[in-house]
């Protein structure tokens, strides 16, 4: 059973690119999370989505982020217009309902 | 509002040694902790978690924890520490049904051989 799987590991955009950073969910996982780490600090909780539908997105900024969860395939998590602190860590979560998260390896997101 | 400090940024121990990372939450229910590490490049690995019960908790890697509800702690201890266990450590508080987790912005371990 592979773990929470996230690609790309690395990903460097300039300013103003998209970044599409994808998660794919344990099996029989329906619920995922997502975190990001600045450096130097620890995560903070940007979006928790189930299957299709967002269900907490407190931690999300308001502008030029969005996530998703569809019925079939990955959990996006989407930033357009990069801007260079948008550089960090963006880690995703899954678990089977609402007891105990495994986590995936992050993406490491470059603005340059 | 719910936090977690976790007041030593870095800490250096000889191999050997015992070692404390201490944990205060703030938190207006019952916390549910724990304490990840992440090595460099790396995602987190589970070391242990609260829920209820014993105080006590013991975790992988001869990792153990103790929840004080009095002093709003929950630090993490190993009684000798091996090179391999240098990280950087990760204490989280659950809110509601685990939906959100808060982490202190971690410690960095470091061990001399």
């Amino acid at each position: 059973n592979a773990g929470v799987m996230q690609n790309p590991r690395h990903l460097v955009r300039r300013r103003g690119q998209e970044a599409r950073l994808r998660c794919s969910p344990m099996k029989g996982h329906s619920h995922v999370y997502w975190y990001r780490q600045l450096p130097e600090e620890g995560l903070k909780f940007m979006v928790y989505l189930q299957k299709e539908n967002i269900i907490d997105e407190s931690g999300m900024p308001k502008e030029r982020f969005s996530a998703e969860f569809p019925k079939e395939g990955p959990s996006i998590l989407r930033i357009q217009q990069v801007v260079r602190g948008d550089s960090a860590a963006y880690f995703c979560a899954s678990s089977p309902s609402d007891k105990g998260y495994t986590f995936g390896s992050g993406t490491r997101l470059t603005v340059v | 509002a719910q936090s977690v400090t976790q007041p030593d940024i870095h800490i250096t121990v000889s191999e050997g040694a015992s070692l404390e990372l201490r944990c205060n939450y703030s938190y207006g229910a019952t916390p549910y902790l724990f304490w990840y590490v992440q090595s460099p490049g790396q995602g987190l690995q589970l070391l242990l978690k609260y829920f209820s019960g014993d105080t006590l908790v013991q975790g992988i890697k001869g990792f153990e924890a103790e929840f004080k509800r009095s002093q709003s702690s929950f630090n993490l201890r190993k009684p000798s520490v091996h090179w391999s266990d240098a990280a950087e450590y990760f204490c989280a508080v659950g809110a509601g049904n685990f939906n959100k987790f808060y982490f202190g912005s971690g410690t960095k371990l470091n061990v001399k051989p």
